[in-house]
Protein backbone atom coordinates (compact mmCIF):
# COMPACT_ATOMS: atom_id res chain seq x y z
CA UNK A 1 0.00 0.00 0.00
CA UNK A 2 1.50 3.58 -0.49
CA UNK A 3 2.05 5.65 1.91
CA UNK A 4 3.10 9.50 2.24
CA UNK A 5 5.61 10.90 4.91
CA UNK A 6 6.13 15.17 5.65
CA UNK A 7 8.27 14.76 8.36
CA UNK A 8 8.12 18.70 8.70
CA UNK A 9 4.73 18.94 11.21
CA UNK A 10 5.39 22.68 11.55
CA UNK A 11 7.00 25.07 9.74
CA UNK A 12 8.07 29.35 10.00
CA UNK A 13 9.43 31.45 7.20
CA UNK A 14 9.57 35.10 7.44
CA UNK A 15 7.80 36.88 4.23
CA UNK A 16 9.82 37.21 1.30
CA UNK A 17 11.91 33.81 2.62
CA UNK A 18 12.16 31.25 0.49
CA UNK A 19 10.54 27.86 1.23
CA UNK A 20 11.03 24.00 1.07
CA UNK A 21 8.43 21.66 2.36
CA UNK A 22 9.11 18.11 1.98
CA UNK A 23 7.33 15.11 1.03
CA UNK A 24 8.37 11.48 0.67
CA UNK A 25 6.10 8.62 -0.35
CA UNK A 26 6.27 4.75 -0.82
CA UNK A 27 4.97 2.87 -3.63
CA UNK A 28 6.30 0.41 -6.09
CA UNK A 29 5.51 1.72 -9.57
CA UNK A 30 5.49 5.19 -10.51
CA UNK A 31 2.62 7.45 -8.68
CA UNK A 32 0.85 10.30 -8.70
CA UNK A 33 1.80 12.84 -7.32
CA UNK A 34 0.04 16.13 -5.52
CA UNK A 35 -0.01 19.04 -3.29
CA UNK A 36 -3.04 20.64 -1.68
CA UNK A 37 -3.24 23.80 0.19
CA UNK A 38 -6.06 23.79 3.35
CA UNK A 39 -6.12 27.77 4.55
CA UNK A 40 -7.96 27.62 8.09
CA UNK A 41 -11.99 26.78 8.05
CA UNK A 42 -11.52 25.75 4.52
CA UNK A 43 -11.74 23.15 1.66
CA UNK A 44 -8.49 21.81 -0.09
CA UNK A 45 -6.93 23.41 -3.15
CA UNK A 46 -4.94 21.43 -5.56
CA UNK A 47 -1.95 23.60 -5.96
CA UNK A 48 0.14 21.62 -8.54
CA UNK A 49 0.16 17.57 -9.88
CA UNK A 50 3.15 15.32 -11.42
CA UNK A 51 1.49 12.30 -13.36
CA UNK A 52 4.51 11.67 -15.68
CA UNK A 53 6.94 13.76 -18.05
CA UNK A 54 9.47 16.76 -16.65
CA UNK A 55 9.85 16.04 -13.34
CA UNK A 56 9.94 20.00 -12.23
CA UNK A 57 6.09 21.01 -11.89
CA UNK A 58 4.80 24.36 -11.96
CA UNK A 59 1.95 25.19 -10.02
CA UNK A 60 -0.60 27.87 -8.96
CA UNK A 61 0.14 30.40 -6.74
CA UNK A 62 4.39 30.81 -7.99
CA UNK A 63 4.93 27.46 -6.18
CA UNK A 64 6.40 24.40 -8.04
CA UNK A 65 7.59 20.96 -7.00
CA UNK A 66 10.14 18.33 -8.22
CA UNK A 67 9.85 14.66 -8.27
CA UNK A 68 13.14 12.87 -8.04
CA UNK A 69 12.48 9.11 -8.03
CA UNK A 70 16.04 8.53 -6.88
CA UNK A 71 14.86 9.94 -3.43
CA UNK A 72 11.27 9.35 -3.39
CA UNK A 73 10.40 12.73 -2.83
CA UNK A 74 8.23 15.30 -4.36
CA UNK A 75 9.16 18.35 -2.61
CA UNK A 76 7.00 21.57 -2.96
CA UNK A 77 9.09 25.02 -3.07
CA UNK A 78 8.08 28.74 -3.56
CA UNK A 79 11.45 30.97 -3.75
CA UNK A 80 9.44 33.84 -1.92
CA UNK A 81 6.83 33.41 0.46
CA UNK A 82 3.89 36.22 1.39
CA UNK A 83 2.07 36.06 3.94
CA UNK A 84 -1.03 35.17 2.83
CA UNK A 85 0.42 31.46 2.24
CA UNK A 86 -0.15 30.82 5.43
CA UNK A 87 -1.65 27.67 6.13
CA UNK A 88 -1.72 23.47 6.07
CA UNK A 89 -0.23 21.53 2.95
CA UNK A 90 -0.89 18.47 2.52
CA UNK A 91 1.37 16.24 0.07
CA UNK A 92 -0.99 13.10 -1.05
CA UNK A 93 -0.21 10.08 -3.67
CA UNK A 94 -2.44 8.39 -6.17
CA UNK A 95 -2.03 5.47 -7.82
CA UNK A 96 -3.01 3.72 -10.90
CA UNK A 97 -6.35 2.10 -11.50
CA UNK A 98 -9.87 2.99 -11.66
CA UNK A 99 -11.38 6.21 -9.43
CA UNK A 100 -8.03 6.19 -7.99
CA UNK A 101 -8.09 7.15 -3.83
CA UNK A 102 -5.46 9.46 -2.83
CA UNK A 103 -3.34 9.05 0.19
CA UNK A 104 -2.58 12.10 1.68
CA UNK A 105 0.28 12.56 4.29
CA UNK A 106 -0.38 14.17 8.27
CA UNK A 107 0.15 17.61 6.53
CA UNK A 108 2.58 20.98 7.15
CA UNK A 109 1.33 24.02 9.13
CA UNK A 110 3.35 26.88 7.60
CA UNK A 111 3.51 30.03 9.67
CA UNK A 112 4.40 33.17 7.74
CA UNK A 113 6.10 36.10 10.03
CA UNK A 114 5.87 39.74 8.84
CA UNK B 1 -14.65 28.35 -12.86
CA UNK B 2 -16.71 24.93 -11.57
CA UNK B 3 -16.31 23.84 -8.09
CA UNK B 4 -17.72 21.23 -5.66
CA UNK B 5 -20.16 22.34 -3.64
CA UNK B 6 -21.27 20.92 -0.11
CA UNK B 7 -24.24 21.29 2.12
CA UNK B 8 -24.78 21.59 5.03
CA UNK B 9 -21.26 23.72 6.35
CA UNK B 10 -22.33 22.60 9.61
CA UNK B 11 -24.16 19.47 10.99
CA UNK B 12 -24.89 19.06 14.73
CA UNK B 13 -26.40 16.05 15.54
CA UNK B 14 -27.14 13.68 18.55
CA UNK B 15 -25.47 10.48 19.17
CA UNK B 16 -27.39 7.79 17.00
CA UNK B 17 -29.19 9.96 14.41
CA UNK B 18 -28.93 9.26 10.88
CA UNK B 19 -27.08 12.12 9.11
CA UNK B 20 -27.29 12.95 5.17
CA UNK B 21 -24.29 14.78 4.16
CA UNK B 22 -24.61 16.72 -0.08
CA UNK B 23 -22.49 17.25 -2.02
CA UNK B 24 -22.89 18.05 -6.05
CA UNK B 25 -19.78 17.41 -7.54
CA UNK B 26 -18.41 19.35 -11.06
CA UNK B 27 -20.92 18.79 -14.00
CA UNK B 28 -18.96 16.42 -16.59
CA UNK B 29 -17.13 14.62 -13.88
CA UNK B 30 -17.45 11.01 -13.67
CA UNK B 31 -15.71 10.09 -10.28
CA UNK B 32 -16.78 10.49 -7.23
CA UNK B 33 -15.09 10.25 -3.37
CA UNK B 34 -15.60 11.25 -0.25
CA UNK B 35 -13.06 11.49 2.53
CA UNK B 36 -12.64 12.74 6.23
CA UNK B 37 -10.57 14.87 8.32
CA UNK B 38 -10.28 14.36 11.87
CA UNK B 39 -9.90 17.82 14.21
CA UNK B 40 -6.29 17.35 13.92
CA UNK B 41 -5.66 14.73 11.90
CA UNK B 42 -4.79 13.60 8.29
CA UNK B 43 -7.25 13.65 5.30
CA UNK B 44 -8.69 9.84 4.92
CA UNK B 45 -10.01 8.07 2.16
CA UNK B 46 -13.56 7.03 2.81
CA UNK B 47 -14.99 5.58 -0.41
CA UNK B 48 -15.18 6.36 -4.40
CA UNK B 49 -17.53 6.08 -7.16
CA UNK B 50 -17.86 5.53 -10.87
CA UNK B 51 -20.94 4.41 -12.98
CA UNK B 52 -23.40 4.31 -10.09
CA UNK B 53 -21.29 1.81 -7.64
CA UNK B 54 -18.74 1.83 -5.23
CA UNK B 55 -15.28 1.65 -6.39
CA UNK B 56 -13.60 0.96 -3.38
CA UNK B 57 -13.90 2.06 0.11
CA UNK B 58 -12.18 1.86 3.12
CA UNK B 59 -11.80 0.04 6.22
CA UNK B 60 -13.90 2.89 8.14
CA UNK B 61 -16.55 2.94 5.43
CA UNK B 62 -18.44 0.53 7.43
CA UNK B 63 -21.98 -0.34 7.09
CA UNK B 64 -22.93 2.82 8.96
CA UNK B 65 -22.12 4.63 6.01
CA UNK B 66 -23.82 4.63 2.42
CA UNK B 67 -23.00 6.93 -0.45
CA UNK B 68 -25.82 7.55 -3.26
CA UNK B 69 -26.43 9.49 -6.42
CA UNK B 70 -29.63 9.96 -6.68
CA UNK B 71 -30.13 12.44 -9.60
CA UNK B 72 -27.52 13.65 -12.05
CA UNK B 73 -26.02 15.93 -10.06
CA UNK B 74 -25.97 15.23 -6.09
CA UNK B 75 -23.88 12.44 -4.26
CA UNK B 76 -24.39 11.82 -0.80
CA UNK B 77 -22.93 9.80 2.64
CA UNK B 78 -25.53 8.46 4.57
CA UNK B 79 -24.02 8.02 8.51
CA UNK B 80 -27.01 5.93 9.43
CA UNK B 81 -26.80 5.80 13.34
CA UNK B 82 -23.92 8.27 14.27
CA UNK B 83 -21.20 7.88 16.89
CA UNK B 84 -19.27 10.54 18.39
CA UNK B 85 -16.01 9.33 16.68
CA UNK B 86 -17.52 10.45 13.24
CA UNK B 87 -16.88 13.76 14.52
CA UNK B 88 -14.90 15.20 11.36
CA UNK B 89 -14.97 17.57 8.78
CA UNK B 90 -16.67 15.76 5.70
CA UNK B 91 -15.06 16.72 2.02
CA UNK B 92 -16.21 15.07 -1.14
CA UNK B 93 -14.48 15.12 -4.20
CA UNK B 94 -14.90 14.49 -8.08
CA UNK B 95 -12.59 14.06 -10.92
CA UNK B 96 -12.90 13.29 -14.52
CA UNK B 97 -11.85 12.23 -17.58
CA UNK B 98 -11.00 15.35 -19.20
CA UNK B 99 -8.46 16.93 -16.47
CA UNK B 100 -7.20 13.11 -16.28
CA UNK B 101 -8.98 10.77 -13.11
CA UNK B 102 -6.49 11.94 -10.67
CA UNK B 103 -6.90 15.47 -10.54
CA UNK B 104 -9.36 14.85 -7.35
CA UNK B 105 -10.75 18.61 -6.66
CA UNK B 106 -12.43 18.98 -3.22
CA UNK B 107 -15.40 20.60 -1.96
CA UNK B 108 -15.21 22.89 0.91
CA UNK B 109 -16.26 20.79 3.60
CA UNK B 110 -19.08 19.71 5.96
CA UNK B 111 -18.45 19.97 9.85
CA UNK B 112 -20.36 17.16 11.26
CA UNK B 113 -20.48 17.12 14.77
CA UNK B 114 -22.03 14.53 17.17
CA UNK B 115 -22.72 15.11 20.64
Amino acid sequence: AQSVTQPDIHITVSEGASLELRCNYSYGATPYLFWYVQSPGQGLQLLLKYFSGDTLVQGIKGFEAEFKRSQSSFNLRKPSVHWSDAAEYFCAVGVDGTASKLTFGTGTRLQVTL
Amino acid sequence: EPEVTQTPSHQVTQMGQEVILRCVPISNHLYFYWYRQILGQKVEFLVSFYNNEISEKSEIFDDQFSVERPDGSNFTLKIRSTKLEDSAMYFCASSGIAGGRYEQYFGPGTRLTVT
